[in-house]
Protein backbone atom coordinates (compact mmCIF):
# COMPACT_ATOMS: atom_id res chain seq x y z
CA UNK A 1 0.00 0.00 0.00
CA UNK A 2 1.51 3.24 -1.23
CA UNK A 3 2.86 5.39 2.37
CA UNK A 4 3.61 9.19 3.32
CA UNK A 5 7.61 9.10 4.17
CA UNK A 6 8.83 11.65 6.32
CA UNK A 7 12.76 12.30 6.57
CA UNK A 8 14.79 12.63 9.08
CA UNK A 9 12.80 10.67 11.75
CA UNK A 10 14.61 12.77 14.46
CA UNK A 11 15.98 16.49 14.15
CA UNK A 12 18.03 17.73 16.77
CA UNK A 13 18.76 22.11 16.47
CA UNK A 14 19.45 24.67 18.07
CA UNK A 15 17.34 27.65 19.05
CA UNK A 16 17.49 30.10 16.13
CA UNK A 17 18.70 27.41 13.65
CA UNK A 18 16.45 26.81 10.58
CA UNK A 19 15.52 23.30 10.02
CA UNK A 20 13.69 22.00 6.61
CA UNK A 21 11.72 19.04 7.23
CA UNK A 22 10.92 16.42 4.59
CA UNK A 23 8.01 14.47 3.19
CA UNK A 24 7.50 12.33 -0.13
CA UNK A 25 3.58 12.33 -0.14
CA UNK A 26 1.46 9.67 -1.68
CA UNK A 27 2.34 9.48 -5.76
CA UNK A 28 -1.83 10.52 -6.99
CA UNK A 29 -2.76 12.52 -4.17
CA UNK A 30 -2.87 16.68 -4.88
CA UNK A 31 -3.60 17.75 -1.38
CA UNK A 32 -0.91 17.89 0.98
CA UNK A 33 -0.88 18.90 4.68
CA UNK A 34 1.49 19.75 7.87
CA UNK A 35 0.55 18.92 11.73
CA UNK A 36 2.40 19.35 14.86
CA UNK A 37 2.04 17.25 17.53
CA UNK A 38 3.75 18.34 21.15
CA UNK A 39 4.47 15.69 23.38
CA UNK A 40 1.61 14.29 24.99
CA UNK A 41 -1.13 16.86 23.36
CA UNK A 42 -3.19 17.05 20.56
CA UNK A 43 -2.34 17.07 16.76
CA UNK A 44 -2.83 20.23 15.30
CA UNK A 45 -3.53 22.03 11.81
CA UNK A 46 -0.54 23.94 10.77
CA UNK A 47 -1.32 24.18 6.84
CA UNK A 48 -2.75 22.61 3.62
CA UNK A 49 -1.34 23.20 0.06
CA UNK A 50 -3.02 22.86 -3.03
CA UNK A 51 -1.71 23.51 -6.78
CA UNK A 52 1.75 25.19 -5.69
CA UNK A 53 -0.15 27.38 -3.02
CA UNK A 54 -1.23 27.26 0.40
CA UNK A 55 -4.66 26.89 1.50
CA UNK A 56 -5.07 27.55 4.38
CA UNK A 57 -2.92 27.94 7.78
CA UNK A 58 -3.51 28.14 11.00
CA UNK A 59 -2.40 30.45 13.62
CA UNK A 60 0.40 28.38 14.16
CA UNK A 61 1.61 28.72 10.48
CA UNK A 62 3.20 32.34 11.80
CA UNK A 63 5.99 34.09 9.17
CA UNK A 64 8.57 31.71 10.72
CA UNK A 65 6.55 28.73 8.84
CA UNK A 66 6.92 28.44 5.02
CA UNK A 67 6.04 25.39 3.07
CA UNK A 68 7.11 24.35 -0.42
CA UNK A 69 6.93 21.91 -3.53
CA UNK A 70 9.86 22.47 -4.83
CA UNK A 71 9.79 19.10 -7.67
CA UNK A 72 7.03 16.40 -8.13
CA UNK A 73 7.48 14.22 -5.14
CA UNK A 74 8.90 16.59 -2.05
CA UNK A 75 6.76 18.49 -0.15
CA UNK A 76 8.71 20.34 2.42
CA UNK A 77 8.50 22.33 5.54
CA UNK A 78 10.44 25.21 6.69
CA UNK A 79 11.13 26.80 10.26
CA UNK A 80 13.60 29.63 9.99
CA UNK A 81 14.56 30.44 13.31
CA UNK A 82 13.53 27.80 15.64
CA UNK A 83 12.59 28.34 18.87
CA UNK A 84 12.21 25.73 22.21
CA UNK A 85 8.31 25.74 21.44
CA UNK A 86 8.75 24.05 18.25
CA UNK A 87 9.97 21.08 19.60
CA UNK A 88 7.38 18.61 18.73
CA UNK A 89 6.64 15.60 16.31
CA UNK A 90 5.56 16.60 12.82
CA UNK A 91 3.31 14.98 10.72
CA UNK A 92 2.83 15.50 7.05
CA UNK A 93 -0.40 13.95 5.31
CA UNK A 94 -2.08 14.10 1.87
CA UNK A 95 -5.13 13.25 0.23
CA UNK A 96 -6.53 12.54 -3.29
CA UNK A 97 -9.34 15.20 -2.96
CA UNK A 98 -10.34 18.18 -0.89
CA UNK A 99 -13.28 17.40 0.97
CA UNK A 100 -13.65 16.54 4.65
CA UNK A 101 -14.63 13.24 3.98
CA UNK A 102 -11.34 12.27 2.37
CA UNK A 103 -9.12 9.89 4.83
CA UNK A 104 -6.17 11.99 5.71
CA UNK A 105 -2.92 9.48 4.99
CA UNK A 106 0.03 10.37 7.28
CA UNK A 107 3.71 9.90 7.28
CA UNK A 108 5.00 8.60 10.99
CA UNK A 109 6.63 11.98 11.50
CA UNK A 110 9.91 14.11 12.36
CA UNK A 111 10.77 14.72 15.79
CA UNK A 112 11.85 17.83 16.26
CA UNK A 113 13.88 18.83 19.16
CA UNK A 114 15.20 22.47 19.96
CA UNK A 115 17.61 23.02 22.37
CA UNK B 1 -16.66 22.06 12.30
CA UNK B 2 -18.89 19.79 14.19
CA UNK B 3 -17.40 19.30 17.56
CA UNK B 4 -16.86 15.45 18.92
CA UNK B 5 -17.13 14.16 22.68
CA UNK B 6 -15.13 10.99 23.87
CA UNK B 7 -14.01 9.54 26.97
CA UNK B 8 -10.47 10.02 27.66
CA UNK B 9 -9.43 6.56 28.21
CA UNK B 10 -10.73 3.16 27.85
CA UNK B 11 -9.40 -0.62 29.44
CA UNK B 12 -10.13 -3.54 27.99
CA UNK B 13 -8.27 -7.17 27.69
CA UNK B 14 -7.38 -9.35 25.32
CA UNK B 15 -9.91 -11.13 22.86
CA UNK B 16 -12.79 -8.74 23.93
CA UNK B 17 -14.78 -6.81 21.83
CA UNK B 18 -14.21 -3.07 22.57
CA UNK B 19 -16.64 -0.31 21.85
CA UNK B 20 -15.86 3.51 21.75
CA UNK B 21 -18.59 5.75 21.07
CA UNK B 22 -18.21 9.88 19.85
CA UNK B 23 -20.96 12.50 20.65
CA UNK B 24 -20.88 14.49 17.87
CA UNK B 25 -24.92 16.47 18.43
CA UNK B 26 -23.83 19.45 16.29
CA UNK B 27 -23.54 17.19 13.26
CA UNK B 28 -24.46 18.51 9.92
CA UNK B 29 -26.21 16.94 7.49
CA UNK B 30 -23.42 16.63 4.76
CA UNK B 31 -20.90 15.71 7.74
CA UNK B 32 -18.84 12.23 7.36
CA UNK B 33 -17.48 10.23 10.58
CA UNK B 34 -14.02 9.44 10.42
CA UNK B 35 -11.74 7.66 12.89
CA UNK B 36 -8.54 6.93 13.24
CA UNK B 37 -5.72 5.25 15.09
CA UNK B 38 -2.54 6.80 16.66
CA UNK B 39 0.76 5.02 17.98
CA UNK B 40 3.17 6.57 20.34
CA UNK B 41 5.50 8.05 18.13
CA UNK B 42 3.48 7.41 14.78
CA UNK B 43 0.80 9.62 12.58
CA UNK B 44 -2.53 9.04 12.85
CA UNK B 45 -4.11 5.70 10.36
CA UNK B 46 -7.34 5.75 8.88
CA UNK B 47 -9.29 3.18 10.29
CA UNK B 48 -13.10 3.44 9.17
CA UNK B 49 -15.53 5.94 7.79
CA UNK B 50 -18.95 6.27 7.77
CA UNK B 51 -22.22 8.32 7.08
CA UNK B 52 -25.15 6.27 8.43
CA UNK B 53 -26.27 3.20 9.55
CA UNK B 54 -23.32 0.64 9.75
CA UNK B 55 -19.94 0.59 7.91
CA UNK B 56 -17.78 -2.66 8.07
CA UNK B 57 -13.65 -3.36 7.18
CA UNK B 58 -11.39 -5.96 7.91
CA UNK B 59 -10.26 -3.86 11.02
CA UNK B 60 -13.29 -2.48 12.63
CA UNK B 61 -17.15 -1.58 12.62
CA UNK B 62 -19.09 1.71 12.66
CA UNK B 63 -22.27 2.19 13.99
CA UNK B 64 -24.19 5.09 13.63
CA UNK B 65 -27.56 5.67 14.62
CA UNK B 66 -30.89 7.10 12.52
CA UNK B 67 -30.12 11.07 14.14
CA UNK B 68 -26.39 10.51 13.73
CA UNK B 69 -25.78 12.75 17.26
CA UNK B 70 -23.49 9.53 18.07
CA UNK B 71 -21.22 6.76 16.47
CA UNK B 72 -19.53 3.88 18.14
CA UNK B 73 -16.41 2.36 16.56
CA UNK B 74 -16.24 -1.39 16.94
CA UNK B 75 -12.77 -3.17 17.59
CA UNK B 76 -13.81 -7.57 17.57
CA UNK B 77 -11.57 -9.06 19.92
CA UNK B 78 -8.72 -6.65 20.50
CA UNK B 79 -4.94 -7.82 20.67
CA UNK B 80 -2.51 -5.73 23.07
CA UNK B 81 -1.29 -4.13 19.75
CA UNK B 82 -4.37 -2.16 19.58
CA UNK B 83 -3.59 -0.17 22.37
CA UNK B 84 -3.14 3.09 20.86
CA UNK B 85 -5.37 6.76 21.20
CA UNK B 86 -8.43 6.59 18.79
CA UNK B 87 -9.41 9.70 17.11
CA UNK B 88 -13.62 10.27 15.81
CA UNK B 89 -13.84 13.11 13.20
CA UNK B 90 -16.33 14.75 11.35
CA UNK B 91 -16.01 16.59 8.38
CA UNK B 92 -18.01 17.35 5.23
CA UNK B 93 -17.14 17.46 1.81
CA UNK B 94 -17.22 21.35 1.52
CA UNK B 95 -14.26 21.21 4.61
CA UNK B 96 -10.83 21.05 3.86
CA UNK B 97 -9.82 17.77 5.03
CA UNK B 98 -6.80 18.87 6.14
CA UNK B 99 -8.39 21.17 8.82
CA UNK B 100 -10.09 18.52 10.51
CA UNK B 101 -9.91 18.73 14.28
CA UNK B 102 -7.83 16.27 16.25
CA UNK B 103 -9.70 16.17 20.00
CA UNK B 104 -8.13 14.42 22.91
CA UNK B 105 -8.90 11.49 21.59
CA UNK B 106 -9.50 7.83 23.11
CA UNK B 107 -6.63 5.93 25.03
CA UNK B 108 -7.45 2.27 24.63
CA UNK B 109 -5.29 0.40 26.87
CA UNK B 110 -5.78 -3.47 26.27
CA UNK B 111 -4.04 -5.91 28.94
CA UNK B 112 -3.25 -9.44 28.71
Amino acid sequence: EPEVTQTPSHQVTQMGQEVILRCVPISNHLYFYWYRQILGQKVEFLVSFYNNEISEKSEIFDDQFSVERPDGSNFTLKIRSTKLEDSAMYFCASTSYRAGNSPLHFGNGTRLTVT
Amino acid sequence: LAKTTQPISMDSYEGQEVNITCSHNNIATNDYITWYQQFPSQGPRFIIQGYKTKVTNEVASLFIPADRKSSTLSLPRVSLSDTAVYYCLVGDDNTNAGKSTFGDGTTLTVKP
